[in-house]
């Protein structure tokens, strides 16, 4: 059972790149997200998506673009890539059940230089 | 907002009890989680607990939560060097049908043996 899976897991990119970081979960789930994680900030929320078809600003949007392929793929777009960017990325997904258990992939480390 | 607060570090040595303690300013949450991220990897769900319940003991895990002073732990008994990783508390922000989880920074649990 993979659960939710990313790509790339490592990335280097130069100022003003773009990229595309990718998301695939195969437990049927509604909901998905993209955390970016740094040094004593924990986890903030960059975007959701509730289901197929929507998506939604969380805590941290600017810089990012998301695009819900279907119920299955959410991916993470970088248009103009800047230091501040350089984090480690999470991809999760959710059932929404009455217990609202969050998968989370392995993360993907991206540098910015 | 929501605003959810840890200490960032904890020593213990192998065999002793382990608090991890996390504050909060919003009490809407149903349920209130424990998240662990070992190194290189993404956050599982360890526990969670639901807002009407004071304690919820789970083998080693003890969670207490005083609602009135905003406040959350979690208790590792007999903690073990394999207990060793990062411990976040998360609760839901705003309504719980989106999904959406917000987490504190995340403390570094390190264990001595």
């Amino acid at each position: 059972n993979a659960g939710v899976t990313q790509t790339p897991k490592f990335q280097v990119l130069k100022t003003g790149q773009s990229m595309t970081l990718q998301c695939a979960q195969d437990m049927n789930h509604n909901s998905m997200y993209w955390y970016r994680q740094d040094p004593g900030m924990g986890l903030r929320l960059i975007y959701y998506s509730a289901s197929e078809g929507t998506t939604d600003k969380g805590e941290v949007p600017n810089g990012y673009n998301v695009s819900r392929l279907n119920k299955r793929e959410f991916s993470l777009r970088l248009e103009s890539a800047a230091p501040s960017q350089t984090s480690v990325y999470f991809c999760a997904s959710s059932s929404r059940d009455r217990v609202n258990t969050i998968y989370f992939g392995e993360g993907s480390w991206l540098t910015v230089v | 907002g929501e605003d959810v607060e840890q200490s960032l570090f904890l020593s213990v040595r192998e065999g002793d009890s382990s608090v991890i303690n996390c504050t909060y300013t919003d009490s809407s949450s149903t349920y209130l989680y424990w998240y662990k991220q070992e190194p290189g990897a993404g956050l599982q769900l360890l526990t969670y607990i639901f807002s009407n319940m004071d304690m919820k003991q789970d083998q080693r895990l003890t969670v207490l939560l005083n609602k009135k002073d905003k406040h959350l732990s979690l208790r590792i008994a007999d903690t073990q060097t394999g207990d060793s990783a990062i411990y976040f508390c998360a609760l839901e922000n705003g309504s719980s049908n989106t999904g959406k989880l917000i987490f504190g920074q995340g403390t570094t649990l390190q264990v001595k043996p």
